[in-house]
């Protein structure tokens, strides 16, 4: 299994870009979920999903967009970029039968706005 | 605003040493979590230790839960210079979708 992957690995944005940052997990997992990360501070969701047509805000969602159209992917998208959105983003998934909480992570996309 | 917050914010020991960091949380949880993160690397899952545990045991690492104190910590044994890296405290909280709440991360650095 490839696990978590996610592309691309570094993106460089103008202020009022859009984009899209993919994630795709080959474990077939239920939940999954993105998290930013900014410099010294710990995760903060934006956007989960407990299974296929089914989405949720987060603790930051504000500026995100999500869709789940199938179990593997969980695209996030950057409506109009802004600086403030400069961060390293996590995607993570995670299999909720028979009482497995751990998550499994991607390596990161690390977006620059200027 | 963060779920849990670790402490110390950076720790830095020579190899052999033990390693102690320790979280805080505000709200129930359903589980707590231990998470490594290598420089620009994404997160590893270490350990969880569930609200109804005290304690528990992976190798060189030792986890202990006090839900009255809403407290966490991680014991790292005999550290080795492979262990420098973050590390997190993850809370899974009651009735919130099972994701995850982050603290801000102790920076270990273990000096050979």
């Amino acid at each position: 299994n490839a696990g978590v992957t996610q592309t691309p690995k570094f993106q460089v944005l103008k202020t009022g870009q859009s984009m899209t940052l993919q994630c795709a997990q080959d474990m077939n997992h239920e939940y999954m979920s993105w998290y930013r990360q900014d410099p010294g501070m710990g995760l903060r969701l934006i956007h989960y999903s407990v299974g296929a047509g089914i989405t949720d805000q987060g603790e930051v969602p504000n500026g995100y967009n999500v869709s789940r159209s199938t179990t593997e992917d969980f695209p996030l998208r950057l409506l109009s970029a802004a600086p403030s959105q400069t961060s390293v983003y996590f995607c993570a998934s995670r299999d909720p039968r028979g009482g497995i909480e751990t998550q499994y992570f991607g390596p990161g996309t690390r977006l620059l706005v200027l | 605003s963060q779920q849990g917050e670790e402490d110390p914010q950076a720790l830095s020991i020579q190899e052999g040493e033990n390693a102690t960091m320790n979280c805080s949380y505000k709200t129930s949880i359903n589980n707590l979590q231990w998470y490594r993160q290598n420089s620009g690397r994404g997160l590893v899952h270490l350990i969880l230790i569930r609200s109804n545990e005290r304690e528990k045991h992976s190798g060189r690492l030792r986890v202990t839960l006090d839900t009255s104190k809403k407290s966490s910590s991680l014991l790292i044994t005999a550290s080795r210079a492979a262990d420098t890296a973050s590390y997190f405290c993850a809370t899974d909280r009651n009735n919130a979708g099972n994701m995850l709440t982050f603290g801000g991360g102790t920076r270990l650095m273990v000096k050979p």
